[in-house]
């Protein structure tokens, strides 16, 4: 069974320049989490979709960050413009539920560095 | 709100020695607790996860315990290998409908040849 994908693995950019991440779920998983995690912390949830509809987005800045889940499946995660303090490790998860006995499992994880 | 706590922040072992990596958390109210391990430039790979109605679960060499009145968990690895060496984090998720987890930030393993 494939795991969680994402791309890209890393990204260099400047700070006020706009970046995309993307990430394909484990087929058939109906939720899926974005996570950020700064160096030396532990990833802290972003924004979590159960298919196509947002469940949790409490911890988001949504003045410069935005996420999309178009048809419930890949999902696609902006931030625009990127501040320094954006630079950190974006984690996508799946998990077939959105429930709590739902084990979550995670892709490989994009590098964002912001100069 | 839930806070993890994890300490030390970083532990080095010789090879071979049994040793005990601690996680505490606030809110004793959770569904279920995880252990994960990561890899410097890595996800996170799940290692062992206990429902709050169990005690312990156990996989080859790792044994994870819950102890949900005291607010503790402890992941026991046997007779350690220079390629356990990684980040162990531990994550709870609430009891309650949703499956958001809180993570602690990690112990920085590194077992010596």
């Amino acid at each position: 069974e494939a795991g969680v994908a994402q791309s890209p693995r890393y990204k260099i950019i400047e700070k006020r320049q706009s970046v995309a991440f993307w990430c394909n779920p484990i087929s058939g998983h109906a939720t899926l989490y974005w996570y950020q995690q700064i160096l030396g912390q532990g990833p802290k949830l972003l924004i979590q979709f159960q298919n196509n509809g947002v469940v949790d987005d409490s911890q988001l800045p949504k003045d410069r960050f935005s996420a999309e889940r178009l048809k419930g499946v890949d999902s696609t995660l902006k931030i625009q413009p990127a501040k320094l303090e954006d630079s950190a490790v974006y984690l996508c998860a799946s998990s077939l539920g959105w429930t709590t006995y739902n084990e979550q499992f995670f892709g490989p994880g994009t590098r964002l560095t912001v100069l | 709100k839930q806070e993890v706590t994890q300490i030390p922040a970083a532990l080095s072992v010789p090879e071979g020695e049994n040793l005990v990596l601690n996680c505490s958390f606030t809110d004793s109210a959770i569904y279920n607790l995880q252990w994960f391990r990561q890899d410097p430039g890595k996800g996170l790979t799940s290692l062992l996860l206990i429902q709050s109605s169990q005690r312990e679960q156990t996989s080859g060499r790792l044994n994870a315990s819950l102890d949900k009145s005291s607010g503790r968990s402890t992941l026991y690895i046997a007779a350690s290998q220079p390629g356990d060496s990684a980040t162990y984090l531990c994550a709870v998720s609430p009891t309650g409908a949703n499956s958001k987890l809180t993570f602690g930030k990690g112990i920085t393993l590194s077992v010596r040849p």
